[in-house]
């Protein structure tokens, strides 16, 4: 089957540093993406690892590891703009994309 | 702004009614694909096109949904007989097969659909 597991809620301060973590099981693998996605909102694409290692896109990375079934992002300097839920998704071997439920991220000064 | 328009934004419609979405891709995709979002969930996929064909479609989409992309270009997603548990933000994502494993989805800003 398939499954994407990441937490439902985190909460940080502003300028600190979170890290959302992305555990998955599913029939076939061809990438992993981030989507940052506002309430209302479309998800906008952050990120895209499809070898193992740690992939840096100014304030967000994202790292894979593709024989634990893990992935990351992580956000630094968090911004209050940046309170919006994260969604995992693996690219399966239809090309279709499986998302996990998102994890809803506060930001408080 | 990514470049997908998906019309309308917004739907009311009653129970038994049938709607009809359509979604404008990003002119150069080849791919266009079709998602539903209920809330506090991911995007669920539904079915998706490469050029007019249509190459894979979930388990989800009943009997009561049909997708075409006749030309190749835009996208239209149907739904008959709607039911209160069709209400959902219903999403469309294109990309390009050009950048091979790149292939990057990027999403239209969604048609919510309330079924009352």
């Amino acid at each position: 089957g398939q499954n994407i597991d990441q937490p439902t809620e985190m909460t940080a301060t502003e300028g600190a540093i979170v890290q959302i973590n992305c555990t998955y099981q599913t029939s076939g693998f061809n990438g992993l993406f981030w989507y940052q996605q506002h309430a209302g909102e479309a998800p906008t694409f952050l990120s895209y690892n499809v070898l193992d290692g740690l992939e840096e896109k100014g304030r967000f990375s994202s790292f894979l590891s593709r024989s634990k079934g893990y992935s990351y992002l992580l956000l630094k300097e968090l911004q209050m703009k940046d309170s919006a839920s994260y969604l995992c998704a693996v690219r399966d071997n239809t090309d279709k994309l499986i998302f996990g439920t998102g994890t809803r991220l506060q930001v408080f000064p | 702004d990514t470049g997908v328009s998906q019309d309308p934004r917004h739907k009311i419609t009653k129970r038994g009614q049938n709607v009809t979405f359509r979604c404008d891709p990003i002119s150069e995709h080849n791919r266009l694909y079709w998602y539903r979002q209920t809330l506090g969930q991911g995007p669920e996929f539904l079915t998706y096109f490469q050029n007019e064909a249509q190459l894979e479609k979930s388990r989800l989409l009943s009997d009561r949904f049909s997708a075409e992309r006749p030309k190749g270009s835009f996208s239209t997603l149907e739904i008959q007989r709607t039911e209160q548990g069709d209400s959902a933000m219903y999403l469309c994502a294109s990309s390009s097969t050009q950048l091979g494993n790149q292939e990057t989805q990027y999403f239209g800003p969604g048609t919510r659909l309330l079924v009352l």
